[in-house]
């Protein structure tokens, strides 16, 4: 059965410091996506990356990276240079592409970013 | 670009009352879903759709009920409201099978009591 394990409910970190937030999953499709949202205290959902499970590179948008090992089965996020505006609760996705295309989530990570 | 919307944005039930979440995306999004999440968790995927006319159970659909009648539209419905379903109910989109995020919606925030 899919899952998704984020083992971390929180973290502080102090500003300007580079975060990772641990993400795990686990799947017998060869074909899924990996995604990552944040969700800050208005309580939106706010897409960060995606990584399709055939990309041979890391994904990036701006500050955020997604460090994807495969064989781990892990698909970590990366805030580089992190600023007040992270805090937040981040959640990490699954979506299985040739099953039922469905999207599961993690339980999330609440990030603390200190000034 | 309205993107996906929900209303009503807050709502208190009565144990048993009933009501529909309304989410409307303006996208020609195939796939619609909806989730919950209860305070401090993730979302729990409740049912979703890849299509107008097709709907399917997520991991928690006991309670309630999904009709997808256009591409645009995809109600969420809940008979006889329980206190275990108070919770922020979250609609999402996404373009097709596999590519990229969804889009989700604000949330409404349901109380029962």
């Amino acid at each position: 059965a899919q899952k998704i394990t984020q083992t971390q409910p929180g973290m502080f970190v102090q500003e300007k410091e580079a975060v990772t937030l641990d993400c795990t999953y686990d799947t017998s499709d060869p074909s899924y996506g990996l995604f990552w949202y944040k969700q800050p205290s208005s309580g939106e959902m706010i897409f960060l990356i995606y990584q399709g499970s055939y990309d041979q590179q890391n994904a990036t948008e701006g500050r955020y990276s997604l460090n994807f090992q495969k064989a781990r089965k892990s698909a970590n996020l990366v805030i580089s240079a992190s600023q007040l505006g992270d805090s937040a609760m981040y959640f990490c996705a699954m979506r299985d592409l040739n099953r039922d295309d469905k999207i599961i989530f993690g339980k999330g990570t609440r990030l603390h970013i200190l000034p | 670009n309205a993107g996906v919307t929900q209303t009503p944005k807050f709502r208190i039930l009565k144990i048993g009352q009933s009501m529909t979440l309304q989410c409307t995306q303006d996208m020609n999004h195939n796939y619609m879903y909806w989730y919950r999440q209860d305070p401090g968790m993730g979302l729990k995927l409740i049912y979703y759709s890849v299509g107008a006319g097709i709907t399917d159970k997520g991991e928690v659909p006991n309670g309630y009920n999904v009709s997808r009648s256009t591409t645009e539209d995809f109600p969420l419905r809940l008979e006889l409201a329980a206190p275990s379903q108070t919770s922020v109910y979250f609609c999402a989109s996404s373009y097709s099978k596999g590519l990229g995020e969804q889009y989700f919606g604000p949330g409404t925030r349901l109380t029962v009591t």
